[in-house]
């Protein structure tokens, strides 16, 4: 099965600017994930959905950053405007979570994640 | 609040040398535990997963183990090889949560 696609791979902008991530889960995975790892640190979570609606959303510092997931498919994460903190590597993830969510089994699959430059 | 610490930060070995890297968190109510590979331009591999009522899982030369009422995990590394260089990375699920708590990494290096 196709993995987690995300787009794009780099992006370098320069501070106060906007910027747009997108992410393609693995096909009929209902959780999606937004995870933040910045240089030489683990990745924090940003926000997670449950199809289209948002589950957690406590770490998302939500003056500047915004998530959605329309029609429970695709995802895209925005930054307006930019910090040069928000440097990092911003990573989704998918899991299937169907009918019945098996906690101590159930793993999440990975994209190769966008690398963000603030300048 | 679930805090996960792994040690040490960077580790450096001769090929063919056993290692091992190890992991703690502060919250033991977890559902399991996972190890997972991070190389340089690309996303995290799930590497193993230990369910919190198991002791240990193996997959090749890797064996990770956990002890739950100390907060702690080891994951050994048999036969180490060039190919293994990478950042490996801990990450507990946390009772009550679905979401991933992660350690800050161990960047492994094995010289040829």
């Amino acid at each position: 099965e196709a993995g987690v696609a995300q787009s794009p791979r780099y992006k370098i902008i320069e501070k106060r600017q906007s910027v747009a991530f997108w992410c393609n889960p693995i096909s009929g995975h209902a959780t999606l994930y937004w995870y933040q790892q910045i240089l030489g640190q683990g990745p924090k979570l940003l926000i997670q959905f449950q199809n289209n609606g948002v589950v957690d959303d406590s770490q998302l510092p939500k003056d500047r950053f915004s998530a959605e997931r329309l029609k429970g498919v695709d995802s895209t994460l925005k930054i307006q405007p930019a910090k040069l903190e928000d440097s990092a590597v911003y990573l989704c993830a998918s899991r299937s979570q169907g009918a019945t969510w098996r906690p101590h089994t159930d793993t999440q699959y990975f994209g190769p994640g966008t690398r963000l430059t603030v300048l | 609040k679930q805090e996960v610490t792994q040690i040490p930060a960077a580790l450096s070995v001769p090929e063919g040398e056993n290692l091992v890297l190890n992991c703690s968190f502060t919250d033991s109510a977890i559902y399991n535990l996972q190890w997972f590979r991070q190389d340089p331009g690309k996303g995290l591999t799930s590497l193993l997963l230990i369910q919190s009522s198991q002791r240990e899982q193996t997959s090749g030369r890797l064996n990770a183990s956990l002890d739950k009422s100390s907060g702690r995990s080891t994951l050994y590394i048999a036969a180490s090889q060039p190919g293994d260089s990478a950042t490996y990375l801990c990450a507990v699920t946390s009772t009550g949560a679905n979401n991933l708590f992660f350690g800050t990494g161990t960047r492994l290096t094995v010289i040829p």
